[in-house]
């Protein structure tokens, strides 16, 4: 029963370095977003998706992009990473359509450091 | 835009002593609102959430929420505190004709023995 499933779990890289983050699910969910999770700020999001092809940003969007060619896949892309964008990354999923009152699934996390 | 805020970073409870966890929301529609549990190293948990109708959810570990409209306020509660109930709470609302679900900053929830 995987789940949300993100690779990897740690990174570190160079600023201005790019990379993807990678998340998977494997429940069908039509929804699934990213956040970012900073000491004091709480959960982020940085841009979400409400099915296969369909993306739009969050709060904090910038620097990041984002495409959603399968059900299954989610993944976001560091263009230039920035040691602003050092951080713990989730993404979740949850299921049916754009007004689902349904909970999100959230993979572990991927722990980000930019150098 | 929807928002929520969790006013305490911290909350200290004596173990076996009830527990509150405050939420305040802003929507400019109806609100789908839930709270999750975060574990060290793990993503966030679903306990329970408030769609519509009774104004008292009751979710996962014996907790529940009451849903106060008027307030604009989901409080998590617990009658009894475990040691095991140590974690971060997060608060989390969507609107009903929004897609974006957006997370409070946290509670730290501290449970002494």
């Amino acid at each position: 029963n995987a789940g949300v499933t993100q690779t990897p779990k740690f990174q570190v890289l160079k600023t201005g370095q790019s990379m993807t983050l990678q998340c998977a699910q494997d429940m069908n969910h039509e929804y699934m977003s990213w956040y970012r999770q900073d000491p004091g700020m709480g959960l982020r999001l940085i841009h979400y998706s409400v099915g296969a092809g369909i993306t739009d940003q969050g709060e904090v969007p910038n620097g990041y992009n984002v495409s959603r060619s399968t059900t299954e896949d989610f993944p976001l892309r560091l263009l230039s990473a920035a040691p602003s964008q050092t951080s713990v990354y989730f993404c979740a999923s949850s299921s049916t359509g754009p007004y689902s009152n349904q909970p999100q699934h959230f993979g572990d996390g991927t722990r980000l450091s930019i150098l | 835009a929807q928002s929520v805020a969790q006013p305490e970073d911290q909350v200290n409870v004596a173990e076996g002593n009830p527990l509150t966890v405050k939420c305040t929301y802003s929507v400019s529609g109806n609100p789908y609102l839930f709270w999750y549990v975060q574990y060290p190293n793990r993503g966030l948990q679903f306990l329970l959430k408030y769609i519509t109708g009774d104004n008292l959810v009751k979710g996962s570990y014996g907790f529940e929420a009451e849903f106060n409209k008027s307030q604009t306020s989901f409080h998590l509660k617990k009658p009894s505190a475990l040691v095991s109930d140590s974690a971060l709470y997060f608060c989390a609302v969507r609107e009903s004709r929004d897609d974006k679900i957006i997370f409070g900053k946290g509670t730290r929830l501290h449970i002494l023995p």
